[in-house]
């Protein structure tokens, strides 16, 4: 059974990076058949969509973030992280791995989620 | 502000038909394909619909979408309490030159 799990710390100081982890069990992030993705929730807020890795390698990520997002994949340990750099107030969020499966919206499974605050 | 509009809040009764409209423009909606997602209260989104109007396996039939256009609806028959949750609509936005949600919609069960 497919499982993806989310971790890293959940208050990061302003200007300071944000690091998070996806650990994926039931799945190879190297298969072509799927692509792993970040969205983030805001408080309260919508979804906004983050990035992708494929195949432990490719990367897409969304143009307004795209000077501050990196996102890496591990596959010896099989798992995919997430670096933003540079973060405010405004990036705090509710940070969410996903599987996409086809479409690179198509979202079959996501991690429970991850609290960070951005807060001195 | 999200590009794709949804309205901010609808309700409905047991039983009852809503639907949820997402309004968008050519360089999303009319373009290419929107989903659904639903999210529950406290919990992660979840696919309810893909490729405008195909349910993955174990969605209700209850659950139905469309899309004509620049707009985009889903359509919740026979509502359940269940039903309660918040509403997202997908699509890729040729102008963004990536993926954009509406706004979410918060559907109340009277």
């Amino acid at each position: 059974q497919l499982q993806l799990r989310e971790s890293g710390p959940g208050l990061v100081k302003p200007s300071q990076t944000l690091s998070l982890t996806c650990a994926v069990s039931g799945a190879s992030i190297s298969s072509g058949d799927f692509s792993w993705s970040w969205i983030r929730q805001p408080p309260g807020k919508g979804l906004e969509y983050i990035g992708y890795i494929y195949q432990a390698g490719s990367t897409y990520y969304n143009p307004s973030l795209k000077s501050r997002v990196t996102i890496s994949g591990d596959t010896s340990k099989n798992q995919f992280s997430l670096d933003l750099t540079s973060v405010t107030a405004a990036d705090t969020a509710v940070y969410y791995c996903a599987r996409a499966q086809g479409g690179i919206l198509d979202f079959d499974s996501w991690g429970q989620g991850i609290l960070v605050t951005v807060s001195s | 502000q999200s590009v794709m509009t949804q309205p901010p809040s609808t309700s409905g009764t047991p039983g009852q038909r809503v639907t949820i409209s997402c309004s968008g423009s050519r360089s999303n909606i009319e373009r290419n394909t929107v989903n659904w997602y639903q999210q529950l209260p406290g919990t992660a989104p979840k696919l309810l619909i893909h490729n405008n109007d195909q349910r993955p396996s174990g969605v209700p039939d209850r659950f139905s979408a469309s899309k004509s256009d620049t707009s985009a609806s889903l359509a919740i028959s026979e509502l359940q309490s269940e039903d309660e949750a918040d509403y997202y609509c997908a699509a890729w936005d040729d102008s963004v030159k990536g993926p954009v949600f509406g706004g979410g919609t918060k559907l109340t069960v009277l």
